[in-house]
């Protein structure tokens, strides 16, 4: 059974600091992994999708990386800004199933 | 339409009434997913649903959830016979191709259930 992790649960930091966003998972047979961001009483809205073959993918401030043989993936955020407060989680594939198991995600506030 | 489409936004009902909430995927998307996300909790997966594949109903809760798919596009989840612990957020997603196709999932807004 597919479990994932993110730590931190929560984090507060000033404006313009670099961050880091963890996600392990337990099954590293996966398709891809995906970054959402979700803001309060919304959807999600996805950020960057990583396939099984990719190490990283980048988006303008956003950089994931993708290690999965340790089942393990990183979100770095460069720059925080006080719009980046949200909660972002990560997904991966249901092992035997056709859908994805999220992590609990991590709630960033950023200070300004 | 350019994102997924959900209705009602918010619904409140009394306890042991039926509910349907609705889902528009993005155009063309084979793939499409119900998920639940109670207070404070994580994404809970419902089902599943591929093309004209029989859908994987491996995550509804119990007999009183159902959810069907007409034509390939839109989804109806309906709830029967409602109870209190049926409150929360219900998200549906799609996808172009699916998880096994590398599939990138796209949510929307979600449709928020009180029941009273």
């Amino acid at each position: 059974k597919q479990e994932v992790t993110q730590i931190p649960a929560a984090l507060s930091v000033p404006e313009g600091e670099n961050l880091v966003l963890n996600c392990s998972f337990t099954d590293s047979a996966i398709y891809n992994l995906q970054w959402f961001r979700q803001d309060p009483g919304k959807g999600l809205t996805s950020l960057l999708l990583i396939q099984s073959s990719q190490r990283e993918q980048t988006s303008g401030r956003l950089n994931a990386s993708l290690d999965k043989s340790s089942g393990r993936s990183t979100l770095y955020i460069a720059a925080s800004q006080p719009g980046d407060s949200a909660t972002y989680l990560c997904a991966v594939p249901t092992t035997g199933r056709r859908a994805l198991t999220f992590g609990s995600g991590t709630r960033l506030q950023v200070q300004p | 339409g350019a994102g997924v489409s959900q209705s009602p936004s918010n619904k409140v009902t009394e306890k042991g009434k039926d509910v349907e909430l609705r889902c528009d995927p993005i155009s063309g998307h084979t793939a499409l997913y119900w998920y639940r996300q109670s207070l404070g909790q994580g994404l809970e997966f419902l089902i599943y649903f591929q093309g004209n594949s029989a859908p994987d109903k491996s995550g509804l809760p119990s007999d009183r959830f159902s959810a069907e798919r007409t034509g390939g596009s839109v989804s109806t989840l309906t709830i029967q016979r409602t109870q209190q612990e049926d409150s929360a957020v219900y998200l549906c997603a799609s996808s172009p191709t699916g998880l096994a196709g590398g599939g990138e999932l796209f949510f929307g807004e979600g449709s928020r259930l009180t029941v009273l």
